[in-house]
């Protein structure tokens, strides 16, 4: 049973590029979560979407970041013109229902993409 | 005040000794609480959940939640090298929990010296 995958593991982008990440959640998991991590900081969640709905995007940066979790396919993380402090490690958390108090809600992460922006 | 708090540590412990690590949160109405485990370049790996007040054993692992007091903590029994990590002590919040988003504290790094 394969868990969350995410891809590319590393990715390095010089400034002005776009950055796309991807993430297939857990098998029968419709619940997909962004979380970034900053040098030396804690993480911070980003979105949290369902199939082809973003539900939560309080977390995100007004400008430059976008996500979608198609019909089909995985979910993708998108940033535009990358600047240097974009450079961050990017988790994907993935669960099977959302259901306050109970085990359903556990989120499980993926193995995260580290972002280099030069 | 951070929703989540968590000592950073380091918190240094003898091999085969007990490891506590505490998490206060902000929000009483909190419902869901969570301890992850983090090595250094690797991601959250869940250890135990806990939803009701009181404690719940997973092998070496204990987690303690007393919500009148805000607390939630993990006891790591005859604690091993392999232990040493970062703890992330994540919680859904009441504001958050229409959608489940997890509120993370700092992380405590643990050592485990043998």
């Amino acid at each position: 049973n394969a868990g969350v995958m995410q891809n590319p593991r590393h990715l390095v982008r010089r400034r002005g590029q776009e950055a796309r990440l991807r993430c297939s959640p857990m098998k029968g998991h419709s619940h997909v979560y962004w979380y970034r991590q900053l040098p030396e900081e804690g993480l911070k969640f980003m979105v949290y979407l369902q199939k082809e709905n973003i539900i939560d995007e309080s977390g995100m940066p007004k400008e430059r970041f976008s996500a979608e979790f198609p019909k089909e396919g995985p979910s993708i993380l998108r940033i535009q013109q990358v600047v240097r402090g974009d450079s961050a490690a990017y988790f994907c958390a993935s669960s099977l229902q959302r259901l306050a108090g109970k085990f359903q809600e556990t989120q499980y992460f993926g193995p995260g993409t580290r972002l280099l922006v030069l | 005040q951070k929703e989540v708090e968590q000592n950073s540590g380091p918190l240094s412990v003898p091999e085969g000794a007990i490891a506590s690590l505490n998490c206060t949160y902000s929000d009483r109405g909190s419902q869901s609480f969570f301890w992850y485990r983090q090595y250094s370049g690797k991601s959250p790996e869940l250890i135990m959940f806990i939803y009701s007040n009181g404690d719940k054993e997973d092998g070496r692992f204990t987690a303690q939640l007393n919500k009148a007091s805000q607390y939630v903590s993990l006891l790591i029994r005859d604690s091993q090298p392999s232990d040493s990590a970062t703890y992330l002590c994540a919680v859904i919040t009441a504001g958050s929990s229409n959608t489940g988003k997890l509120i993370f504290g700092q992380g405590t790094t643990l050592q485990v010296k043998p």
